[in-house]
């Protein structure tokens, strides 16, 4: 089946340094993925949407500036939390739409854990 | 804006317990419905899905019944297992694939 790879699963970094955080499609194409926060004990917030060969769209209240988005090809989006601070700790996890069984399913990755010291 | 509201957990349950996990909803037009699971180290996987009024979706066990009247999408499961111990998430389809989650439900099952 579909599989999206993130990479790193988990990250420690210094305040005030940047961090990228990779999302790969594995034997899918994908002109669009989804990028998701969540909060300990919260639901998964959507950051942004990011577009192949386009910018993102970012959800209202989401600092593009500070959460950049790339993505370079059909296989791979890009989210680089920019002058990380500790309050941008938090799991990360992004999807992409693929058609399977005659209908479009999201796959999720398996996320990545951001800690800001 | 849509939002989906799903019971607090965790829910802690006997082996074959009978599970049910509240799931209520708010949107406009007509949405599809899912739920989604997080093992432990992993990431969410679709569990089951509805896309109209009085759809039942199931898989392993689970179903959960689209019910517009009520706004609601229960989750439910006749025999728990110690491997179901898991995340569930409520979840709704708002626009272009975009999905908007509930807070996540933990079980917790006990041998």
């Amino acid at each position: 089946g579909a599989v999206v790879s993130q990479h790193p699963s988990r990250v420690i970094c210094k305040s005030g340094t940047s961090v990228k955080i990779e999302c790969r499609s594995l034997d899918f194409q994908a002109t669009t993925m989804f990028w998701y926060r969540q909060f300990p004990k919260q639901s998964l917030m959507l950051m942004a949407t990011s577009n192949e060969g386009s910018k993102a769209t970012y959800e209202q209240g989401v600092e593009k500036d500070k959460f950049l988005i790339n993505h370079a090809s059909l296989t791979l989006s890009t989210l680089t939390v920019t002058s990380a601070h500790p309050e941008d700790s938090s799991f990360y996890i992004c999807s992409a739409p693929h058609h399977g069984g005659g209908a479009n399913v999201l796959t999720f990755g398996a996320g990545s854990r951001l800690t800001v010291l | 804006g849509d939002s989906v509201t799903q019971m607090e957990g965790p829910v802690t349950l006997s082996e074959e317990a009978f599970l049910t996990i509240n799931c209520t909803y708010t949107a406009t037009g007509y949405p599809s419905l899912f739920w989604y699971v997080q093992y432990p180290g992993e990431g969410l996987q679709l569990l089951l899905k509805a896309t109209k009024a009085d759809d039942k979706g199931s898989n392993k066990g689970f179903e959960a019944t689209y019910r517009k009247e009520t706004t609601s999408f229960h989750l439910e499961k006749g025999s728990v297992q110690v491997s179901d111990s898991a995340v569930y998430f409520c979840a709704l389809r708002s626009g272009f694939q975009k999905l908007v989650f509930g807070t996540g439900t933990r079980l917790l099952v006990s041998p």
